[in-house]
């Protein structure tokens, strides 16, 4: 069955440090890759999505993600992060044409920012 | 402002009976979903449905019934069938078929 993998369940950094969170997909096809954050208390939300074109996408609050097809990867990066980064975070692949049902997610990284 | 909403946002149940769950959106997206989401497990998907009056099955539909009477509306019940129905669900639509999915905020249902 496609997969999509988080590495990270609970990531706990301080302000400012380096972040990075991990996502692989097992699907050899086109796909399109995605990743929503899900703040305490609020709706899940789109942060960056890559669809095609350059692979380095850049989404809200300064996040950012690179796509490396050889990999299978779409890892999250944020050179510094803050207390309002506080949240979970969810890496999703949609599989090749057809309808969302194929839209495959991650088990979400908690992400603990520490102030 | 243009959005989707859930209610009820906390619900409690006896066992035995059944729930509904409602989900109503402005967006003009043809496509809902209903997920559920429990810890350490992502997000699972219930039903979809790409147009009114269809639905389908996603991959925990046991337990659950949805009806798609108009676009805007999608509620989800949850029937005395599910075995394990205590969780917090989501109702998202999407205009296409990008994987792109608008969120409400969830209602959280506890069976006692």
């Amino acid at each position: 069955a496609q997969s999509v993998s988080q590495h990270n369940h609970h990531v706990i950094l301080s302000e400012a440090a380096s972040l990075e969170l991990g996502c692989n997909y097992s699907y050899g096809g086109t796909v399109n890759l995605f990743w929503y954050v899900q703040y305490p208390g609020q709706h899940l939300q789109l942060l960056l999505k890559y669809f095609s074109g350059d692979p380095l996408v850049k989404g809200i609050k300064g996040f950012e993600a690179e796509f490396i097809k050889s990999k299978f990867s779409f890892n999250l990066r944020k050179p510094s992060v803050q207390w309002s980064d506080t949240a979970e975070y969810f890496c999703a692949v949609k599989q090749g044409a057809g309808n969302n049902r194929k839209l495959i997610w991650g088990l979400g990284t908690s992400l603990a920012v520490n102030p | 402002d243009g959005g989707i909403t859930q209610s009820p946002k906390y619900l409690f149940r006896k066992e035995g009976q059944n729930v509904t769950l409602s989900c109503e959106q402005n967006l003009n997206h043809d496509a809902m979903y209903w997920y559920r989401q429990d810890p350490g497990q992502g997000l699972r998907l219930i039903y979809y449905s790409q147009i009114v009056n269809d639905f389908q099955k996603g991959d925990i539909a046991e337990g659950y019934s949805v009806s798609r009477e108009k676009k805007e509306s999608f509620p989800l019940t949850v029937t005395s069938a599910q075995k394990n129905p205590t969780a917090f669900y989501l109702c998202a639509s999407s205009p296409g078929n990008t994987g792109e999915l608008f969120f409400g905020e969830g209602s959280r249902l506890t069976v006692l």
